[in-house]
């Protein structure tokens, strides 16, 4: 079946412009999650959303970095006035949730490479 | 605040050797650590699971083994082959659904 696919594969930008990045997670997949990886780094959490609940946004850097989502199919990252330091690769992952919050295997997708000159 | 460590962060075998990779965590109260390979330019895949009742996953030649009480949990791979060749993350999660990964271990394997 489908996987996790994510788009723009790349994307170049200048420094104070917004970018848009999507997610369209696996059917019938309720959690869905936003990453961050920095050359040679690990991957850093942005943002958990699962099903109707409120989204964890506890790992979004700064007021410029926003999410979305659709009920449980796409979503949706902006960056505003995007920053040098932004660039990265921005990876979305989507697991299907029990009922008792045990969080399931973590598929991801391709990730964004965004660079931001 | 859960902090993940892996080492070595890089380890380089010759093909056929049996390995272990380290993956510490600071807060045990975890609901499951996965680990992944991510082959360079690639997104990551998940290699296996284990939940925090579990104390040991197996597949094939990976098995990945964990111990909570001590923050600790290790990939070990048998009988290495070039094709593992690849970083391996490490990633814990809490019921809340937010992961936290380390920063990876590199691994080459020689033919």
């Amino acid at each position: 079946g489908a996987g996790v696919s994510q788009s723009p594969s790349n994307k170049v930008t200048e420094k104070g412009k917004d970018v848009e990045l999507r997610c369209d997670p696996i059917s019938g997949h309720t959690a869905l999650y936003w990453y961050r990886q920095r050359l040679g780094q690990g991957l850093e959490f942005l943002i958990y959303f699962q099903g109707n609940s409120a989204p964890d946004k506890s790992g979004l850097p700064s007021d410029r970095f926003s999410a979305e989502r659709t009920g449980e199919s796409v979503s949706t990252l902006t960056i505003q006035r995007t920053q040098q330091e932004d660039s990265a690769v921005y990876l979305c992952a989507s697991s299907v949730h029990s009922g008792t919050y045990v969080q399931e295997t973590q598929y991801f997708g391709p990730g964004t490479r965004l660079l931001v000159l | 605040k859960q902090e993940v460590t892996q080492i070595p962060a890089a380890l380089s075998v010759p093909e056929g050797e049996n390995l272990v990779l380290n993956c510490s965590f600071t807060d045990s109260a975890i609901y499951n650590l996965q680990w992944f390979r991510q082959d360079p330019g690639k997104g990551l895949t998940s290699l296996l699971l284990i939940q925090s009742s579990q104390r040991e996953q197996t597949s094939g030649r990976l098995n990945a083994s964990l111990d909570k009480s001590s923050g600790r949990s290790t990939l070990y791979i048998a009988a290495s082959q070039p094709g593992d060749s690849a970083t391996y993350l490490c990633a814990v999660s809490t019921n809340a659904g937010k992961s936290t990964f380390g920063d990876g271990t590199t691994l080459t394997v020689k033919p």
